[in-house]
């Protein structure tokens, strides 16, 4: 049972280079969600989808993008990565009942 | 707008000893409430979910939470903490007619140590 899974586990960028995070889901969920994680301020929404085809902003969308050009996939963008932007991120789905979101194992970016 | 609140960053108890970790959240709706646990370079899973159905919700690994309305809390419990139970925990809101399904708001999360 794969779930969601999440590429790279971790990586090291330079500020001012273009990244992509990579997020699949195999569970047919409708919407799915892109977290930061940073000490002390829990996690924070970034963008979500509710279905394929539609995104929307979360509570920290600036400096980053995404797509859902189909279920399974929901790959974030940083255009030009910034210091601030380092910070563990999670990806996570939930069903159209909406009681669970599942999340994956995350993904560890430094920016430097 | 949504906001949840844990009350104490870290929480040390002994092997055995009852766990309380504390959340209070304020919400225009009637809410989703969950309790999440994230173990060291894991991601979340979720422990407990009310959803307007019990107050009282029982979840995995012997944990169980109580939706008080009138004080708008959800305060997570466990009568006898274990070593395993080492963890960040995590409460969080959710609006079930925002329309944006599960658009979870956190809070800052627990750290809960568990010492023999």
């Amino acid at each position: 049972i794969a779930g969601i899974t999440q590429a790279p586990t971790s990586q090291i960028l330079a500020a001012g280079r273009r990244m992509t995070l990579r997020c699949t889901q195999d569970m047919r969920h409708n919407a799915m969600y892109w977290y930061r994680q940073d000490l002390g301020l829990g996690l924070r929404l970034i963008h979500y989808s509710n279905t394929a085809g539609t995104t929307g902003k979360g509570e920290v969308p600036d400096g980053y993008s995404v797509s859902r050009a189909n279920t399974d996939d929901f790959p974030l963008t940083l255009a030009s990565a910034v210091p601030s932007q380092t910070s563990v991120y999670f990806c996570a789905s939930s069903d159209e009942q909406n009681t669970e979101a599942f999340f994956g194992q995350g993904t560890r970016l430094t920016v430097v | 707008a949504q906001s949840v609140t844990q009350l104490g960053s870290h929480v040390s108890v002994s092997e055995g000893a009852l766990v309380l970790l504390r959340c209070n959240y304020s919400s225009s709706v009637p809410p989703y409430l969950f309790w999440y646990v994230q173990y060291p370079n894991q991601g979340l899973q979720l422990l407990l979910k009310y959803t307007s159905a019990a107050t009282l919700v029982k979840g995995i690994n012997g944990f169980e939470a109580e939706f008080k309305k009138s004080e708008t809390s959800f305060h997570l419990t466990k009568p006898s903490a274990h070593m395993s139970d080492a963890a960040e925990y995590f409460c969080a809101v959710s609006d079930p007619f925002s329309g944006g399904y599960n658009k979870l708001i956190f809070g800052a999360g627990t750290r809960l140590a568990v010492h023999p």
